[in-house]
């Protein structure tokens, strides 16, 4: 069946505008995050929507940051005054259910999207 | 101190070889471990998922975890240029009904041939 895909695949912004990056999860998948991962660094957590409950939030790095899931499904995150060191790959990926029972409870990610701020 | 260490290498072998790629943590309540191997501007796919301590087998790949050491382990035999990659090590399972991890840095492998 089809993965987790993102949009745009690479998006380049000059400093100050603001930027939207898209998600589409696995169908049914109740769990969707946000990564970013920067050159050389690992994946940094940014935001973690499951089912109905509240967001986590305590990744996001700034409150020009902000998430979006909407009817359960597609994610939306955006950055509001992007800086240059907002350069990174952002990566979502998504889950069936809570808990790490089986492996295939566990993340489903994305191709990702580049993003590039001059 | 990070929750997770892992040395970012690069790494790089002969065609062949066995290759040993590690994690060290510091949070005991980590119940789940996993690698993810990550190919250049792909995101990470799952390659061994493992519960609690012991040794996970999958062909080639060779999952080890040993909670009382806080350390663990994936070794691949046989080495195959498509296996050059970066290989991010994960844990999770703090908490309860949670999916949420922890992610290494990852190790950056090349397999030459």
């Amino acid at each position: 069946g089809a993965g987790v895909s993102q949009s745009p695949s690479n998006k380049v912004t000059e400093k100050g505008k603001d930027v939207e990056l898209r998600c589409d999860p696995i169908s049914g998948h109740t769990a969707l995050y946000w990564y970013r991962q920067s050159l050389g660094q690992g994946l940094e957590f940014l935001i973690y929507f499951q089912g109905n409950s509240a967001p986590d939030k305590s990744g996001l790095p700034s409150d020009r940051f902000s998430a979006e899931r909407t009817g359960g499904s597609v994610s939306t995150l955006t950055i509001q005054r992007t800086q240059q060191e907002d350069s990174a790959v952002y990566l979502c990926a998504s889950s069936s259910r809570p808990g790490l029972a089986a492996s295939t409870d566990t993340q489903y990610f994305g191709p990702g999207t580049r993003l590039t701020v001059l | 101190q990070k929750e997770v260490e892992q040395d970012p290498g690069p790494l790089s072998v002969p065609e062949g070889a066995i290759v040993s790629l590690n994690c060290t943590y510091s949070n005991s309540a980590f119940q789940y471990f996993m690698w993810y191997r990550q190919y250049s501007r792909k995101g990470p796919e799952l390659l061994m998922y493992t519960y609690s301590s012991g040794n996970k087998e999958d062909g080639r790949f060779t999952a080890q975890v040993d909670k009382s050491s806080k350390y663990i382990s994936l070794f691949i035999r046989d080495s195959q240029p498509s296996d050059s990659a970066t290989y991010l090590c994960a844990m999770g399972g703090v908490g309860g009904a949670t999916n949420k991890l922890i992610f290494g840095t990852g190790t950056l492998l090349a397999v030459q041939p």
